[in-house]
């Protein structure tokens, strides 16, 4: 079974611009999670989406958006980049509706922002 | 707001050993709590859950440990191998739904042959 998939790997963007992240769910995972993860910072939870929806989002500007596809795979946009935005950002899948379920991790995209 | 705390950004352990990972939490409604490896380049995976109901939960080399009461958590990984060597977060979840994690900002745990 293929793990989750997160596209492009590596990413530098200028400030200003935008940015739009992919994320590929483990098969028939309906829930997709996006973390930031900086140094000192741990992962900070950014949103989750279910069935196409957000459920729950964390506490990060508007700049920060996603969106979920009905094949349940995620996107995640930023838009006017700061120099604060550099960071790893992670994407998690997990099966169902629980918060008991296991969450598995993309391997994550490194964006860059000069 | 950082919710979930690792205060010991590293820890240095010696092959056959314990090694010992703590985290606190300042939410009372925390109620489920996980620990995730990470390798360099690799996302984090899941090693070890364990639910407000229980105080200790075991698989293999690892056990958490669960003080309600003081809001701690801590893993034991015995004996402590050198593949072991990675950053571990622990994460804590509950009082909202959905699959919001709040996740400390990690321990580098290196385990020396």
């Amino acid at each position: 079974k293929a793990g989750v998939t997160q596209t492009p790997r590596y990413l530098i963007k200028t400030r200003g611009q935008q940015v739009t992240l992919s994320c590929s769910p483990i098969s028939g995972h309906r829930s997709v999670s996006w973390y930031q993860q900086t140094p000192g910072q741990g992962l900070q939870f950014l949103f989750e989406y279910f069935s196409e929806t957000q459920r729950n989002k964390g506490n990060f500007p508007g700049r920060f958006s996603g969106r979920q596809f009905s094949n349940s795979r995620s996107e995640m946009n930023v838009s006017t980049l700061e120099l604060g935005d550099s960071a790893l950002y992670l994407c998690a899948s997990s099966l169902v509706l629980a918060i008991t379920n296991e969450q598995f991790f993309g391997p994550g995209t490194r964006l860059t922002v000069l | 707001d950082q919710q979930v705390k690792q205060n010991s950004p590293s820890l240095s352990v010696q092959e056959g050993r314990i090694s010992i990972l703590n985290c606190d939490y300042t939410n009372s409604m925390f109620d489920y709590f996980l620990w995730y490896k990470k390798y360099p380049a690799e996302g984090p995976t899941f090693l070890i859950s364990i639910s407000s109901i229980k105080d200790k939960n075991e698989d293999g080399r690892f056990t958490v440990f669960l003080n309600k009461s003081a809001k701690h958590l801590s893993l034991h990984i015995v004996p402590s191998q050198p593949g072991d060597s990675a950053v571990y977060f622990c994460a804590a979840s509950g009082g909202r739904g959905g699959n919001q994690f709040y996740f400390g900002t990690g321990t580098s745990l290196t385990v020396i042959p």
